[in-house]
This record gives structure tokens, C-alpha cells and sequence, in this order.
């Protein structure tokens, strides 16, 4: 089993829905998570830290389960804008990032 | 503030030639992360430095590969006789400390092709 999975995807949605990405990681003793997003061919920004209690931020809110070992982040009101890998980052003790293989979102117009 | 930075950006090597990667951190940045990323593929971690001092390099490839990252200057990723399967996108970040939640910022990455 991987250590970080998220659904494979592509997600092509229209300018305005509601989608949301899901990520397990399989190491419980991992102790920060976080979203990146990366567009075609740069590199990786960082969208939101995700927090025990869920964390929001506008139109982009993020979720940890602890106990299923699952994070989810959901997008509102798509912008075309959005279009972009999504990749989900586990880490444990601030050592090496492990990213997921991340799950390409397009937005249509 | 500048960003992480990275150069080049674009390096064009014949096999078995010698790759040179660089990477300056951001200005108060004391750990740096190299990651490198195949095309069509995620990040994968390769090594992780702070000043002269390697702290992780499970991800790195026993042969041909190493990392240093000196009191003075850049952090170099250093690729001896490069092979067309070097061919990728190699990513490097910083971060201020190694804490719980310090986010890491990447450079804009080095795209080495092998001839």
C-alpha cells in the first residue's frame, strides 16, 4: 500500500460546482498535513495546512479525520482559475514531505 | 523577499556527462529538500540538508547522486554520468526549522534533459 493515496481522477467540473479531493495516508504516527497545488509544468505552491479541527479558507475548506486516516479538501464556487494538480502532503515530525500522486482538477467553462 | 531560487532552469546534458543543480534557499531558510519528479508522475523526496550536514537521503539513488549543502552558497545536487532516466523536473525547498508545522516553499525547479 502507498503511503499517501488520493483518488486517482481527472475531476473536470463546471465554472461554479462544488468538488471535493480525497486523501489516506497510512502511517498514524503522522503528525502535519497539508494541500499543495501545482499547475502544469512549476512547481508546487502551498494552498492550506489542515488542522485537527478542520480549517477553512474562502472558497477552499479542508478536513482531518485522524481515526480513518483520511483528509479530504473541498473547493466551492469553481473558478476556472482552479484548474491544477491537487496534492496531498503527509508528514511526520517535520522530516521529509511525502506527497500523494495527486488528483488533476479542470474546470470548464 | 525573494523566493526560493534554483538554477538553471532548463539544463540539457549528453549521457554520461555530469549534471550540476543549484538552490538557494529563502533568506532565513536553514533546510533544504530536494525532490524530483518524473514526468506524469508525483514528487518524490530525495534528500534533505542543513548547512554541511545531511540529515535524510533515503530517497536518493545509491549511485551517481549526491547532495551537499555548504556553509557558504548554494545547495548543489550533483548527477555523475547522467542516463536518459535522469531526464525530470528536480524540485528543491526550504524551510526555517524543522517544526511540526513549518510548510516548505519550493524554487521553480530544474528541468534536466538527457540526450
Amino acid at each position: 500500500r502507498k503511503e499517501v493515496e488520493q483518488d486517482p481522477g481527472p475531476f473536470n467540473v463546471p465554472e461554479g460546482a462544488t468538488v471535493a479531493f480525497n486523501c489516506t495516508y497510512s502511517n498514524s504516527a503522522s503528525q502535519s498535513f497539508f494541500w499543495y497545488r501545482q499547475d502544469c509544468r512549476k512547481e508546487p505552491k502551498l494552498l492550506m495546512s489542515v488542522y485537527s479541527s478542520g480549517n477553512e479558507d474562502g472558497r477552499f475548506t479542508a478536513q482531518l479525520n485522524r481515526a480513518s486516516q483520511y483528509i479530504s479538501l473541498l473547493i466551492r464556487d469553481s473558478k476556472l482559475s482552479d484548474s491544477a494538480t491537487y496534492l496531498c502532503v503527509v508528514t511526520n515530525y517535520g522530516q521529509n514531505f511525502v506527497f500523494g500522486p495527486g488528483t488533476r482538477l479542470s474546470v470548464l467553462p | 523577499n525573494a523566493g526560493v531560487m534554483q538554477n538553471p532552469r532548463h539544463l540539457v546534458r549528453r549521457r554520461g556527462q555530469e549534471a550540476r543543480l543549484r538552490c538557494s534557499p529563502m533568506k532565513g531558510h536553514s533546510h533544504v529538500y530536494w525532490y524530483r519528479q518524473l514526468p506524469e508522475e508525483g514528487l518524490k523526496f530525495m534528500v534533505y540538508l542543513q548547512k554541511e550536514n545531511i540529515i535524510d537521503e533515503s530517497g536518493m539513488p545509491k549511485e551517481r547522486f549526491s547532495a551537499e549543502f555548504p556553509k557558504e552558497g548554494p545547495s548543489i545536487l550533483r548527477i555523475q554520468q547522467v542516463v536518459r532516466g535522469d531526464s525530470a523536473a528536480y524540485f528543491c525547498a526550504s524551510s526555517r526549522t524543522t517544526g511540526v508545522r513549518d510548510t516548505q516553499y519550493f524554487g521553480p525547479g530544474t528541468r534536466l534533459t538527457v540526450l
